[in-house]
This record gives structure tokens, sequence and C-alpha cells, in this order.
């Protein structure tokens, strides 16, 4: 089962930054907070990962709180091409990558 | 940009009939992985695969699934005795087990259709 509590949906208006929470009460020390997305049943896309900083990419920031318990993936300015599920896992850094899956958050962002 | 690729794109089979999924892992990666997402579920995972073996499997991957890399590019999902229940979308994926900070990257998943 995953590890991970997310919204099952949410809105956002075109240009505007998405916050999508992620709690993850039970997270382990080792282990990592990813982010994919998926759009429409296209394959999940990789989109940014932290273990306790902050992180920035050219796609997304995450933001992880100090006692590492929740998170927020940040998209700066939503684009309608933004509209997908956004899983928000946990797993251990390193070469091996099984993802665990669960329903993630539905983004519509609006024109 | 290096990517996953899998082949067929939709594959549309009798029910009874054998399948063969078809994916090019990153040239460099060693782990291989296959994952099946029934129309509005969720991602499942199914297997695993590192150094010509299966490194782990759930309880979906019976005896009617089986993996197999058959040469140094492709890796192989086939199916036996199709059920219509098996009727997903599966998505193949790899990641470089030298990597200390890494990802995984998914193919864009053939659509099985059983009929």
């Amino acid at each position: 089962d995953a590890k991970t509590t997310q919204p099952p949906s949410m809105d956002c208006a075109e240009g505007r930054a998405a916050n999508l929470p992620c709690n993850h009460s039970t997270i382990s020390g080792n282990e990592y907070v990813y982010w994919y997305r998926q759009i429409h049943s296209q394959g999940p896309q990789y989109i940014i990962h932290g273990l306790k900083n902050n992180e920035t990419n050219e796609m997304a920031s995450l933001i992880i709180t100090e006692d590492r318990k929740s998170s927020t993936l940040i998209l700066p300015h939503a684009t309608l091409r933004d509209t997908a599920v956004y899983y928000c896992v946990l797993e251990p850094s390193g070469g091996y990558q099984k993802v665990t899956f669960g329903t993630g958050t539905k983004l519509q962002v609006i024109p | 940009e290096p990517e996953v690729t899998q082949t067929p794109s939709h594959q549309v089979t009798q029910m009874g009939q054998e399948v063969i999924l078809r994916c090019v892992p990153i040239s460099n990666h060693l782990y291989f992985y296959w994952y099946r997402q029934i129309l509005g579920q969720k991602v499942e995972f199914l297997v695993s695969f590192y150094n010509n073996e299966i490194s782990e499997k759930s309880e979906i991957f019976d005896d009617q699934f089986s993996v197999e890399r058959p040469d140094g590019s492709n890796f192989t999902l086939k199916i036996r005795s199709t059920k219509l229940e098996d009727s997903a979308m599966y998505f193949c994926a790899s990641s470089d087990p030298g990597a200390a900070d890494t990802e995984a990257f998914f193919g864009q998943g053939t659509r099985l259709t059983v009929v």
C-alpha cells in the first residue's frame, strides 16, 4: 500500500502556481520523496525528488517540511499541458527504483 | 534525451492466446520493470529484473507471466493464455543501478486488449 496521502483532485487557473500537497507521516530516514505525473494514460514521468532540503528543477519545486512528514510540489506557472495525475511516492534513493503508485492527485488546469 | 521505447503501442488478441510485449530500456540501465494499469485504476508493479533474473515480483505476477532479456537491448513480458481481465496498459521502465541519485524512466506503454 502507498505510504502517502494526497487529495484526489485539484483545480488551478492557467498561469498560476499549482501547489500539490502530500502527507507522509511514516516516512523512514532513508526514504526520499519522489513526484511523478501521468498525462492521460501516457507513461509516468519523473518530476523531482528530495530527501530533506527543498529542491528545484526546470519543471517544479519541492518543499519538504522540517519534520519530513509532508511536502508540497509547486508548478510555478501551470499550463494546460500540466493537466495530469500527480503521484507522491516514497522510495529509497539508489539504482533500484521500484515505484509504488497510489491514487495520486488529479490536477485540472483551467483556462 | 534517452527514452524507453515499447512496441507495439496497441495489441489486440483473442482470449487464450499468448502475447509478447516488447521494451527497449535506456542503454546503460540494468534494472528493468513492468507495470500494469487497468483502465481507471492505479499503476501496479508487476516485476523487476536485474542481472538476468527476477529481483522482485508482485502477487499479480503469477505463472501466467514471464519476463526475458533475449538480447542486449530488449526486455519482454510474455502473457500466456490471456484472459479478458488482462486488458490494460502495460508500462516498461528502467533505472541505472550505478546511480546513487536517480529515478525510473517509463515507456509510453502498450495497450493490450483481450477480446
